[in-house]
């Protein structure tokens, strides 16, 4: 299981673009990168996933070099509501065997 | 996107009778449900895996005696707290992964519990 490396907290403003980078260097093959945001007292939501290059919705984007061993979430204009603790996840896909492992996760702050 | 139940969201008890919690896949069928536990300002610690069908897989640490995991079927998983004690008192997760175009794994709202 790839494990990962965040910060453990970030603080910025609103309407700022938030970039969070998690390392994974030991990322497998078969392995997606997922990010899921977890507010106080609820399951974690999924954010956005990818495999490699980028990926965009309409909430993120994601990052994700050549290489693989990190990935940076990007958040455009956050607001107030964004703060919350959002979690970078390296598992396999398409795989019954595989689980999810937590790391300790970046604790985002925003402020007015 | 895919919608995944837990109930109760919250429980009180006593100390040494027995909790059961679901977790259910609402619209889209779960091969694999995952069970969380997860302390205040803390990460997420995987407690087991379950599969339809077949027995659950436990994480080094976690008693399988003391935390039953059913997963009868492809949108229902339980898991009992058996005797519960005041160190149970936790926030309980569970996710569910679908078994082939839904590959992400979603989480429940989870449950509250707290043993007195």
């Amino acid at each position: 299981l790839a494990k990962t490396t965040q910060p453990i907290s970030m603080d910025s403003y609103e309407g700022q673009e938030v970039n969070i980078t998690c390392s994974h260097n030991n990322i497998a093959t078969n392995d997606y990168i997922t990010w899921y945001q977890q507010f106080p007292s609820q399951g974690p939501r999924f954010i956005i996933q990818g495999y490699k290059t980028k990926v965009t919705n309409e909430v993120a984007s994601l990052f994700i070099p050549a290489d693989r061993k990190s990935s940076t979430l990007s958040l455009p204009r956050v607001s107030l509501s964004d703060t919350a603790v959002y979690y970078c996840l390296v598992g396999a896909l398409y795989s019954s065997a595989s689980k999810i492992i937590f790391g300790s996760g970046t604790r985002l702050s925003i402020r007015p | 996107g895919a919608v995944v139940s837990q109930h109760p969201s919250r429980v009180i008890c006593k100390s040494g009778t027995s909790v059961k919690i679901e977790c259910r896949s609402l619209d889209f069928q779960a091969t694999t449900m995952f069970w969380y536990r997860q302390f205040p300002k803390k990460s997420l610690m995987l407690m087991a895996t379950s599969n339809e069908g077949s027995k659950a897989t436990y994480e080094q640490g976690v008693e399988k005696d003391k935390f039953l995991i059913n997963h009868a079927s492809l949108t229902l998983s339980t898991l009992t707290v058996t005797s519960a004690h005041p160190e149970d008192s936790s926030f309980y997760i569970c996710s569910a992964r679908g078994t082939s175009a839904q590959e992400t794994q979603y989480f429940g709202p989870g449950t509250r519990l707290l043993v007195l």
